[in-house]
């Protein structure tokens, strides 16, 4: 079946650090999202990227789409305590729009 | 509004109980999706809805029953409950393809 991976699985880095995780889909995907999980809480949306190749800025945060639609990233600049929690990217099943299969998240501890 | 509600927050249950997670949704989105949280594990679908009267099944849907005779409600009913389906349980509910809306959860040990 349809399976979505992502690496790390666990980043520790020191606050104003960068961060990087990376999504891969076994499939093409015909959107990808990106979640934010904060410890204790529950997954919160933060972006969608549809076109090939497309890129999104979110303030510190920037997300790009790969040109295969088959993989994604999220980076984020100088790292804030903030940022702690586990990001999750997902995307629809093959031939449904809102059928979502999550990657397995990578989660980010940042210290001082 | 008050978005996705899921009721109990948290549930000890013996095993072979059986107990209805409850998730409801005033935003009028079609669909409606349950998950379980495992460490390590990421969310994995347990069952997924369409629409009033429509129910699909998720990646790991044994133990676990749907119904959704409404647009707002989509109860999940563990039939005899397990150690194995001790686990963070979530809905979530969307417009088609938009972004997921997610409860707040549900903590459930089976003991």
């Amino acid at each position: 079946g349809q399976q979505v991976m992502q690496i790390p699985q666990y980043q520790h880095v020191q606050e104003g650090e960068d961060f990087t995780t990376y999504c891969n889909s076994s499939t093409t995907l015909s959107n990808i999202q990106w979640y934010k999980q904060r410890p204790g809480g529950h997954p919160v949306f933060l972006i969608q990227l549809v076109k090939s190749g497309e890129v999104k800025k979110q303030k510190r945060l920037t997300f790009q789409f790969g040109e295969a639609k088959k993989n994604s990233s999220l980076h984020i600049t100088a790292t804030q305590t903030t940022d702690v929690g586990t990001y999750f990217c997902a995307g629809p099943i093959t031939g449904t729009a809102s059928k979502l299969t999550f990657g397995t998240g990578t989660r980010l501890q940042v210290t001082l | 509004n008050a978005g996705v509600t899921q009721t109990p927050k948290f549930q000890v249950l013996k095993t072979g109980q059986s107990m209805t997670l409850q998730c409801a949704q005033d935003m009028n989105h079609e669909y409606m999706s349950w998950y379980r949280q495992d460490p390590g594990m990421g969310l994995r679908l347990i069952h997924y809805s369409v629409g009033a009267g429509i129910t699909d099944q998720g990646e790991v849907p044994n133990g676990y029953n749907v119904s959704r005779s409404t647009t707002e409600d989509f109860p999940l009913r563990l039939l005899s409950a397990a150690p194995s389906q001790t686990s963070v349980y979530f809905c979530a509910s969307s417009y088609s393809g938009g972004d997921a809306f997610f409860g707040q959860g549900t903590r459930l040990t089976v003991v």
